[in-house]
């Protein structure tokens, strides 16, 4: 139990287009998802906490009309890069903690964004 | 492109010796901690976590302790194998906030 999956795995896009990345808890419930980005070689930084139903809330630095995040769902979020440039390139993940349960984050595979 | 950060710390061992990984972590009021591992290109996985409440948790082949004194938490793998190779974070969690922190790259000898 305790599946998150994250679609793509692997996206390349050109400079300006943006870029969807989903994250869905396929067999529970989750109320709060996160979004990490990682550069190589260093740790996870944490981009922004999403509630379903209500307003991503983001770590300083990170630009919210930039990187748009989605929690339509209790399943699903979303994270959108706007106008991707080289610099996006990344490896970003996802988490989700189950509805009920703050003390646990199940982790997606990640995606790997490639701007060009 | 992606930015060139920091390396991250590494640990060699010998394929059958113990490791022990640290961490600092940096909030006195953290009350949950995890260890995760990551291996190239995927998300990390949950090993094994331990409640400030505790000083000692044991799992199978992996230990965690934690000094709350010195804000200190290590991972112990016992025999380690080539499949430990990766590279492990600790999370320090309160409050529904978890942090990572750096990170060591464990690669095992064989």
């Amino acid at each position: 139990g305790a599946v998150v999956s994250q679609h793509p795995s692997r996206v390349i896009c050109k400079s300006g287009t943006s870029v969807k990345i989903e994250c869905r808890s396929l067999d529970f419930q989750a109320t709060t998802m996160f979004w990490y980005r990682q550069f190589p070689k260093q740790s996870l930084m944490l981009m922004a906490t999403s509630n379903e139903g209500s307003k991503a809330t983001y770590e300083q630095g990170v630009e919210k009309d930039k990187f748009l995040i989605n929690h339509a769902s209790l399943t699903l979020s979303t994270l959108t890069v706007t106008s991707a440039h080289p610099e996006d390139s990344s490896f970003y993940i996802c988490s989700a903690e189950p509805e009920g349960n703050s003390y646990e984050q199940y982790f997606g595979p990640g995606t790997r964004l490639t701007v060009t | 492109g992606e930015s060139v950060g920091l390396h991250l710390p590494t640990l060699s061992v010998q394929e059958g010796d113990n490791s022990i990984i640290n961490c600092a972590y940096s909030n006195s009021a953290s009350d949950y901690f995890i260890w995760y591992k990551q291996e190239s290109g995927k998300g990390p996985q949950f090993i094994i976590d331990i409640r400030s409440n505790m000083d000692k948790r044991q799992g199978q082949r992996v230990t965690v302790l934690l000094n709350k004194t010195v804000k200190h938490l290590s991972l112990q793998i016992a025999a380690t194998q080539p499949g430990d190779s990766a590279v492990y974070f600790c999370a320090e969690t309160l409050n529904n906030d978890m942090r990572f922190g750096a990170g060591t790259r464990l690669t095992v000898k064989p």
